[in-house]
């Protein structure tokens, strides 16, 4: 299948900082790129849809000013956690469509876990 | 009502057995269904995906949907410890819903 990577893979930070995520597509280009949120013991919520060259469009109830989304290649999205805070402290997963799959032909990546102190 | 409803277990079965996860859902409007596996840590991995009712097999895996219940299963033949996993039935219309996901523990 095909092959997504994040990094980093775990951060630390203290609060009142910013963190980037990179979603990568290695092996196809992906024009439409999801971030999901997982928090322990519960399921993935999509956070924002991201589409190569144009603005992501945010889930209801996430601020698109705290989480910044850029798509600017067809192969990379980066997610940008601002003014982190302890309740931000999850696992943030990527996911790619690959062209011509619907949503249901999505690929993630293997997430990224932040701790914020 | 929630849209995705799935127990969360954990299960733990013997190695050899069957093992059967099962989601119910709300809305009537899905029509994909899929199911993903995540090993502790890791991103989610699709491992079968189903348009519709009826069934599907893969190897070891068959996946059932039965649209007038609204009910999903996934069910795995002769278990292996590397079975054990998280296992996140998912179905879509506009957007993907994820249900909470199944903790399986395979007993060598």
């Amino acid at each position: 299948g095909a092959v997504v990577s994040q990094h980093p893979s775990w951060v630390i930070c203290k609060s009142g900082t910013s963190v980037k995520i990179e979603c990568r597509s290695l092996d196809f280009q992906a024009t439409t790129m999801f971030w999901y949120r997982q928090f322990p013991k519960q399921s993935l919520m999509l956070m924002a849809t991201s589409n190569e060259g144009s603005k992501a469009t945010y889930e209801q109830g996430v601020e698109k000013d705290k989480f910044l989304i850029n798509h600017a290649s067809l192969t990379l999205s980066t997610l940008t956690v601002t003014s982190a805070h302890p309740e931000d402290s999850s696992f943030y997963i990527c996911s790619a469509r690959v062209p011509g799959g619907g949503r249901e032909t999505q690929y993630f990546g293997p997430g990224t876990r932040l701790l914020v102190l | 009502q929630k849209e995705v409803e799935q127990d969360p277990g954990p299960l733990s079965v013997p190695e050899g057995a069957i093992v059967s996860l099962n989601c119910t859902y709300s809305n009537s409007a899905f029509q994909y269904f899929m199911w993903y596996r995540q090993y502790s840590r890791k991103g989610p991995e699709l491992l079968m995906y189903t348009y519709s009712s009826g069934n599907k097999e893969d190897g070891r895996f068959t996946a059932q949907v039965d649209k007038s219940s609204k009910y999903i299963s996934l069910f795995i033949r002769d278990s292996q410890p590397s079975d054990s996993a998280t296992y996140l039935c998912a179905m879509r219309d506009d957007k993907i819903i994820f249900g909470k996901g199944t903790r399986l523990h395979i007993l060598p």
